[in-house]
């Protein structure tokens, strides 16, 4: 079964300063990986997806991610944060090919807070 | 109307009432989502529906009633529920249930069980 770790629950960060929010799955297919955003009151957003390809996955708001096959992982990473990125920040994981269905596994979290 | 929207966005109900979420997706999706979302937990997915067809039901348990009357709308029908049901309860669609679809979301009904 797949599964998805998110270590850090909390992450304070200086505005201006770089981030790197962890994410780790377990899983024994192929996979697809995700990363949503939701901001105060709202739902999720999708940051950005890794489907095949290139193993440098750049997104919305100058995030972007790097999947690992090795080390299974899928970090999320940004160079310069600023105070509208606070917000929670989930990792999910899918998998079952192309053109089959496979329910996504969010992660637990990981609360994002930017210091003025 | 944009995106996916929900009604109502805060809801307070006793253990004995009846009552109802609805969902809406003015996206042209095919497969729409219900998830529960509580504090400290991971996301856990309800149900899915796709054309109008329920494709999952991940245990949830029958207090949890959900409703699809077009690809369009999805309603969940609540009643005698408990106090650990109080969470927020989220929409999604995506355009098909493929693994790689993006789901969007809406912002979700906070559910308060006294």
């Amino acid at each position: 079964a797949q599964s998805v770790t998110q270590l850090d629950s909390q992450v304070p960060v200086f505005e201006e300063a770089p981030v790197e929010l962890r994410c780790n799955y377990s899983s024994s297919v192929s996979v697809y990986l995700f990363w949503y955003v939701q901001y105060p009151n709202q739902g999720l957003q999708l940051l950005l997806k890794y489907l095949s390809g290139s193993t440098l996955v750049k997104g919305i708001n100058g995030f972007e991610a790097e999947f690992n096959k090795s080390q299974t992982s899928f970090h999320l990473r940004k160079p310069s944060v600023h105070i509208s990125d606070t917000a929670e920040y989930f990792c999910a994981v899918s998998g079952g090919g192309e053109t089959s269905y496979d329910k996504v596994i969010f992660g637990p979290g990981t609360s994002l807070s930017v210091i003025p | 109307e944009t995106g996916v929207t929900q009604t109502p966005r805060h809801l307070v109900m006793g253990m004995t009432n009846k009552k109802s979420l609805k969902c809406e997706q003015h996206l042209g999706h095919n497969a729409m989502y219900w998830y529960k979302q509580s504090a400290k937990k991971p996301l856990e997915l309800m149900f899915v529906y796709n054309f109008k067809e329920q494709t999952e039901n991940n245990s949830v348990p029958s207090r949890f009633s959900p409703e699809c009357p077009n690809s369009s709308h999805l309603f969940l029908h609540l009643h005698t529920l408990q106090p650990e049901d109080s969470a927020l309860y989220l929409c999604a669609s995506s355009q098909n249930i493929l693994s790689t679809d993006t789901q969007y979301f809406g912002p979700g009904t906070r559910l308060t069980v006294l």
